[in-house]
């Protein structure tokens, strides 16, 4: 069976910190990994990797993945109040179209 | 783009009754998705719909929950009799064509169930 876990499960930093949080999986025919940001609602898309070594970045994010060893990162530098959320990590296999989740990192920014 | 809409946002049931949560995805996305999220489970795929047609509903947890898509931009998924264990918010997901593993799906904001 699929599995994601993500951790820590929760961190509290001060604003301006920079933050690393990680997610490893175990899939099978592994295609695609995919960050995403939910706060009070609905989860919103940051990033999917495919490939290996190549970092994707959004501004204050980025995030990189490494295939042999199963895993990925999320950082966000300089931190703000609004970074405030939990970070979700999910994987997919080769030719499927469902995403399995891991059970998220809550990220805490005190001003 | 007015993006997933989901109705209702909000409801609370007793338990034994018959719960419909209703889902219309982005205009042109031809693949729809249903998650439940609870704190101790956190998001699960429940079912996933490709051009109206049911894929993989190995995550439905059991004969009370059934879901439809009679077409393109709307779906429904009940819940029947309800149970205090379907308490949790039920998203709804949609995902442009393309190749298979590597579509993005966009969620919308949920309905939080919750059965008395």
């Amino acid at each position: 069976e699929d599995k994601v876990v993500q951790s820590p499960l929760s961190l509290v930093v001060h604003e301006g910190d920079t933050v690393t949080l990680n997610c490893s999986y175990e899939v099978t025919n592994f295609r695609s990994l995919l960050w995403y940001k939910q706060e009070k609602k609905a989860p919103t898309f940051l990033f999917m990797l495919t490939s290996s070594g190549i970092e994707k970045k959004s501004g204050r994010l980025s995030s990189i993945l490494d295939k042999k060893e199963l895993f990925s990162i999320l950082n966000i530098t300089a931190t703000q109040t609004g970074d405030s959320a939990v970070y979700l990590c999910a994987v997919r296999r080769q030719g499927a179209q469902k995403l399995v989740f891991g059970q998220g990192t809550r990220l805490t920014i005190n001003p | 783009d007015a993006g997933v809409i989901q109705s209702p946002r909000h409801e609370v049931t007793e338990m034994g009754q018959e719960v419909t949560l209703r889902c219309k995805p982005i205009s042109g996305h031809n693949s729809l998705f249903w998650y439940r999220q609870t704190m101790m489970r956190g998001l699960e795929l429940l079912i996933y719909f490709n051009n109206n047609v049911p894929i993989d509903d190995s995550g439905m947890p059991e004969d009370r929950f059934s879901a439809k898509m009679p077409n393109a931009s709307f779906s429904t998924l009940k819940i029947q009799p309800s149970e205090p264990r379907d308490s949790a918010v039920y998203f709804c997901a949609s995902s442009l064509p393309g190749a298979r593993g590597t579509d993005t799906q966009y969620f919308g904001p949920g309905t939080r169930l919750t059965v008395l």
